[in-house]
């Protein structure tokens, strides 16, 4: 089993939809919870970032962590064109060797 | 403010040939360094990173090689480049568990 796992899509919506995506992952020593947004041809850049259990809300992006079940995802509200990209989880142990593991990413296009 | 540069952002290179990619840092000091490889539906792989000037540890054995000769540079390397090694190159400097990347480097071996 793969530590994270994330579904690559693609996922296709209509503007203003809300959009659900989601990873799970298999090791518990796991507690920073990140999502990242990638662009086509572009570097991945940081959209939301938790540490454990719970919900993190920014404008129109609501992240949520649930640890008992390993499974966190991010909801986008009000779904716009721009928001067309890759969306990639990653996550981080606490006290480990800082180094993130990703998911595959999921593409999103959100149609006009 | 903290930037990463990388360069070039496309190459083009034939089988056989060496590789040389750079990546640098501006706004922080002895910063923890990543190559990251992207392939079409294979996510992020982790190649080498890097928490010091000479030190480097890599992820996965491959055809490709890192060197860390200043702080704030890191470089991405091959002596024969193989048509496997194609893919999107990812350089990211990581603050506690924040990753910020480069604008990647998308290398095709013909």
């Amino acid at each position: 089993q793969k530590e994270v796992e994330q579904d690559p899509g693609p996922l296709s919506v209509p503007e203003g939809a809300i959009v659900s995506l989601n990873c799970t992952y298999s090791n518990s020593a796991f507690q920073y919870f990140m999502w990242y947004r990638q662009y086509s041809r572009k570097g991945p850049e940081l959209l939301m970032y938790t540490y454990s259990s719970g919900n993190k809300e920014d404008g129109r992006f609501t992240a949520q962590v649930d640890k008992s079940s390993k499974y966190i995802s991010l909801f986008i509200r009000d779904s716009q064109p721009s928001d067309s990209a890759t969306y990639l989880c990653a996550m981080s142990a606490i006290g480990g060797s800082e180094k993130l593991v990703f998911g595959k990413g999921t593409k999103l296009t959100v149609n006009p | 403010s903290q930037t990463i540069h990388q360069w070039p952002a496309t190459l083009v290179q034939p089988v056989g040939s060496p590789l040389s990619l750079e990546c640098t840092v501006e706004g922080t000091s002895n910063p923890n360094l990543y190559w990251y490889r992207q392939a079409a539906g294979r996510g992020l792989q982790l190649l080498f990173y890097s928490v010091g000037i000479g030190q480097i540890s890599s992820e996965v054995p491959q055809n490709l090689s890192a060197s860390r000769p200043q702080d704030r540079q890191f470089i991405l390397s091959s002596k024969k480049l193989l048509l496997s090694d194609s893919g999107f190159y990812l350089c990211a400097w990581l603050r506690a568990t924040e990753a910020f990347f480069g604008q990647g480097t998308r290398l095709t071996v013909v």
